[in-house]
């Protein structure tokens, strides 16, 4: 069992819709990132949580440290929202273990 | 800022040949990181360093070296390339204070046949 999971693996939706991307881990952890990669390889950090709740823009994420479980919400999404979103966890000094990521494919 | 900046983009090198992947960053970070991404398996930490003059081992490190003799510079050395070793380099930087993430560099597309 890897040490992070995430679901779904891939998710198709409509312009518009609300996405829900969920990461569980098993180990204690120092903090939680959620990373963007774009289509083009590009990787961009879009959070790092240790606790609550955190929001940029139509973005939110949120973590609940008893559960071991984020989620990263997207709210009124667009096609640019395309992406693959990798899920991290943080075991100190910014040693970090990866998800395998979900590819989000949002269609007009 | 030019950010994280990597060189080359691109490389083809023949088993067994030696090379060095270049990182460099100009915002003063402390941490820097090598990551390896393969097809299925996710991003995996190679080497890190805390600061210049300290490094460590990641998840897999094994033919790879590091160094960190300053702050901006944090370079990993394949030292006898093998086919498994094709994979999309990325380096990475933050502050290490537990408020923002990590900054990545573009990557390195290596191919070793």
């Amino acid at each position: 069992k890897n040490e992070v999971e995430q679901s779904p693996q891939n998710l198709t939706a409509q312009e518009g819709e609300f996405i829900t991307i969920n990461c569980s881990y098993s180990v204690g952890i120092s903090a939680l990132h959620w990373l963007q990669q774009h289509p083009g390889g590009g990787i961009v950090s879009l959070f790092m949580l240790s606790s609550g709740k955190k929001k940029h823009g139509r973005l939110i994420a949120t973590i609940n440290i008893q559960e071991k479980h984020s989620s990263l919400h997207i709210t009124a999404s667009h096609p640019r929202d395309s992406a693959v979103y990798i899920c991290a966890v943080d075991h100190g000094n910014e040693k970090l273990t990866f998800g395998t990521g979900t590819r989000l494919t949002i269609i007009p | 800022n030019a950010g994280v900046t990597q060189t080359p983009k691109f490389q083809v090198l023949k088993t067994g040949q030696s090379m060095t992947l270049q990182c460099a960053q100009d915002m003063n970070h402390e941490y820097m990181s090598w990551y390896r991404q393969d097809p299925g398996m996710g991003l995996r930490l190679i080497h890190y360093s805390v600061g210049a003059g300290i490094t460590d081992q990641g998840e897999v490190p094994n033919g790879y070296n590091v160094s960190r003799s300053t702050t901006e510079d944090f370079p990993l050395r394949l030292l006898s390339a093998a086919p498994s070793q094709t994979s999309v380099y990325f380096c990475a930087s933050s502050y290490g204070d537990l408020s923002i993430g990590q900054y990545f560099g573009p990557g390195t597309r290596l191919t070793v046949t």
